[in-house]
């Protein structure tokens, strides 16, 4: 299975700053997803990370609050631009595994609380 | 577009019985997957089990097994001799077959599994 970490894997942040989340596959895959679980919800999609374009994203999430960056076939960002208490979650990443497309992984998650 | 559907907010269940968790999809698509995932207290996503929708046997992983009815949409999860360290959050998903697409989740079943 592919092995996904993320970082950090927890922060407490101040209303109005910025966090970058990073994902690190240990393998190249072609997409990567990024989700959203708020406290007590499922996961949403927040976007689908390509590498080489622009990430695709889902209705209710813009780039200007996620950018997301994919520089290569193992890596991804994505920023929570000046957050706001109602960003406080769980945010993880998600990859196919390339070696069993039936498969799909998730990483730690990282548990972002912001006061 | 995709719905999965979980009806079942919270399950108890006794130590070493079998549990079956709900749950029933809609799509307009031939060709998908569904997948459960069991998030425990410490939020990580662990994949549990996939069945493809042209898949004639039902998949077996250990204690998983799923119970597809594909005329019913129906893929409910069992789970055989329960054990303590099963309680956790479980959430069916599930997304098209037509490459790199993303998973799509229902709402979660909260299971107790009790001593």
């Amino acid at each position: 299975s592919a092995v996904i970490s993320q970082k950090p894997s927890r922060d407490i942040c101040q209303r109005g700053t910025s966090l970058t989340i990073q994902c690190q596959v240990d393998s190249q895959v072609t997409m990567m997803f990024w989700y959203r679980q708020q406290p007590g919800q499922s996961l949403t999609l927040i976007a689908t990370a390509n590498q080489g374009s622009e990430a695709t994203y889902e209705s209710g999430f813009v780039i200007d609050k996620f950018p997301i960056s994919r520089p290569n076939l193992t890596f991804s960002t994505l920023t929570v631009s000046n957050m706001s208490p109602e960003d406080s979650s769980i945010y993880l990443c998600s990859v196919e595994d390339p070696r069993d497309t039936n498969e799909q992984f998730f990483g730690p998650g990282t548990r972002l609380t912001v006061l | 577009a995709q719905k999965i559907t979980q009806t079942q907010p919270g399950m108890f269940v006794q130590e070493k019985e079998a549990v079956t968790l709900d749950c029933t999809y809609d799509t307009s698509d031939q060709s998908y997957g569904l997948f459960w995932y069991k998030q425990p207290s410490s939020g990580e996503m662990i994949f549990l089990i996939y069945q493809g929708s042209y898949d004639e046997q039902n998949a077996t992983e250990g204690r998983y097994s799923l119970n597809f009815q594909k005329a019913r949409k129906s893929a409910n999860l069992v789970i055989s001799a329960s054990q303590l360290g099963d309680s956790a959050m479980y959430f069916c998903a599930m997304r098209a077959n037509s490459g790199n697409t993303p998973l799509v989740f229902g709402k979660g079943t909260r299971l107790s599994v009790i001593a």
